[in-house]
């Protein structure tokens, strides 16, 4: 496969447990935010969103929480599985005139069985 | 479900050439961009396009261009391949200019 990014910071975690992946954001005025998935050598995945009148949103899975006074994402993945090894980026959705996704660099999440 | 294609998976091309990245998706989305990915920089916006022969700068237009003249097409060029243009593209669509994107395969472009 192909790496996506060589200086990433990284989590290891065993299967089975349970896994927090954290993102700072830039913009207080961002309302909506977006956590992507990307697998070696595949383009990003969406995992899950929340906008900034929620604090906290769950999937299958993955839970979502937002922290608008410090400018907090955090991803939570339940019963961390070996498919779950990726880069997770978060992603905030500035209004700079027109409406764009800010992707943060990454982190490397590695899933040991 | 939604899909974005890309042309290439892997391109090699050399310091000068014109080059050419397709992007196709299938679901009638409004907004197309194109970004490029390189270690340690996440992903940065080149261009997009909200519409049918629109187009607006990103962060980072510098030595690009592009084209839309069709709807679900939305093409990336490169008038003179220069090495610092090697990189992963990535194409996406959304269907909202502030909603969801989805993502392309990727072009992992070397320029020798």
């Amino acid at each position: 496969g192909e790496s996506v990014g060589l200086h990433l910071p990284t989590l290891s975690v065993q299967e089975g447990d349970n896994s927090i992946i954290n993102c700072a954001y830039s913009n207080s005025a961002s309302d909506y935010f977006i956590w992507y998935k990307q697998e070696s050598g595949k383009g990003p995945q969406f995992i899950i969103d929340i906008r900034s009148n929620m604090d906290k949103r769950q999937g299958q899975r993955v839970t979502v929480l937002l922290n608008k006074t410090v400018k907090h994402l955090s991803l939570q993945i339940a019963a961390t599985q070996p498919g779950d090894s990726a880069v997770y980026f978060c992603a905030e959705m500035m209004n700079t005139g027109f409406q764009k996704l800010v992707f943060g660099t990454g982190t490397r999440l590695l899933v040991s069985p | 479900d939604v899909k974005v294609t890309q042309s290439s998976r892997y391109l090699v091309k050399r310091t000068g050439e014109k080059v050419f990245l397709e992007c196709v998706q299938d679901m009638d989305h409004e907004n197309m961009f194109w970004y490029r990915q390189d270690p340690g920089l996440g992903l940065r916006l080149i261009y997009f396009s909200y519409d049918v022969k629109m187009k607006e700068k990103g962060d980072i237009p510098e030595g690009y261009s592009v084209s839309r003249e069709k709807k679900e097409r939305f093409s990336l060029i490169l008038e003179s391949a220069s090495t610092n243009q090697t990189s992963m593209y990535l194409c996406a669509s959304s269907l909202f200019a502030g909603g969801e994107q989805f993502f392309g395969p990727g072009t992992r472009l070397t320029v020798l």
